[in-house]
């Protein structure tokens, strides 16, 4: 099956830093990459998404690329806000696993 | 569009009993998935459904864990009997279409097993 890790598990940055956070995948037949954000003691929420067909994707702040020779893919979010203290998901879906496989997470600290 | 909801917020039981959690899936998504998320193991997928019909339950870590969706809003999964090593966030979602769709998670039940 599918099989994704996310690296780092743990990320720190000052505030108006730029933060990135990397997945890889092993399936190529997959071809649907969404991020998930999650505040503490919440559900995990969709903030981007991107296909296979495009290799980067921009929503204010944040932007996934693709790499789908590599088979891995990053989320980017530029000028930190303490709001964006986190944990961020990787997932996959779209190749022979039905549902989205998931990664292990990145715990994000924006240090003020 | 009233998202996924999912009742309990919070259940605190003691071992032995029989736990069970209810989820209502968006209108119109016919997939609904059940996961359990820990620190230790993240989030596990432990079931799904395609049109009210489980289609994986590869996931259910032992036979003490069951799940059922009677119709199209609304899905069950039970834990009987319950042990303290069940105790986790347990989060439901719902999609429309299997593999290459966005999936929206409901509020999750925290579960205590005491």
């Amino acid at each position: 099956g599918e099989n994704v890790e996310q690296h780092p598990s743990t990320l720190s940055v000052q505030e108006g830093d730029s933060a990135v956070i990397k997945c890889t995948y092993s399936d190529s037949a997959s071809n649907y990459f969404p991020w998930y954000k999650q505040e503490l003691g919440k559900r995990p929420q969709l903030i981007i998404d991107i296909r296979s067909n495009v290799g980067e994707k921009k929503d204010q702040r944040i932007a996934v690329t693709l790499n789908k020779t590599a088979k891995h893919f990053s989320l980017h979010i530029t000028e930190t806000q303490p709001e964006d203290s986190a944990v961020y998901f990787c997932a996959v879906g779209g190749g022979g696993a039905d549902g989205l496989t998931f990664g292990k997470g990145t715990h994000l600290i924006i240090q003020p | 569009d009233a998202g996924v909801i999912q009742s309990p917020r919070h259940e605190v039981t003691e071992m032995g009993q029989e736990v069970t959690l209810r989820c209502k899936p968006i209108s119109g998504h016919d997939y609904l998935f059940w996961y359990r998320q820990t620190m230790m193991r993240g989030l596990e997928l432990l079931i799904y459904f395609n049109n009210n019909v489980p289609i994986d339950d590869s996931g259910m870590p032992e036979d003490r864990f069951s799940a059922k969706m009677p119709n199209a809003s609304f899905s069950t999964l039970k834990i009987q009997p319950s042990e303290p090593r069940d105790s986790a966030v347990y989060f439901c979602a719902s999609s429309r279409g299997r593999r290459d769709q966005p999936q929206h998670f409901g509020d999750g039940t925290r579960l205590s097993i005491l």
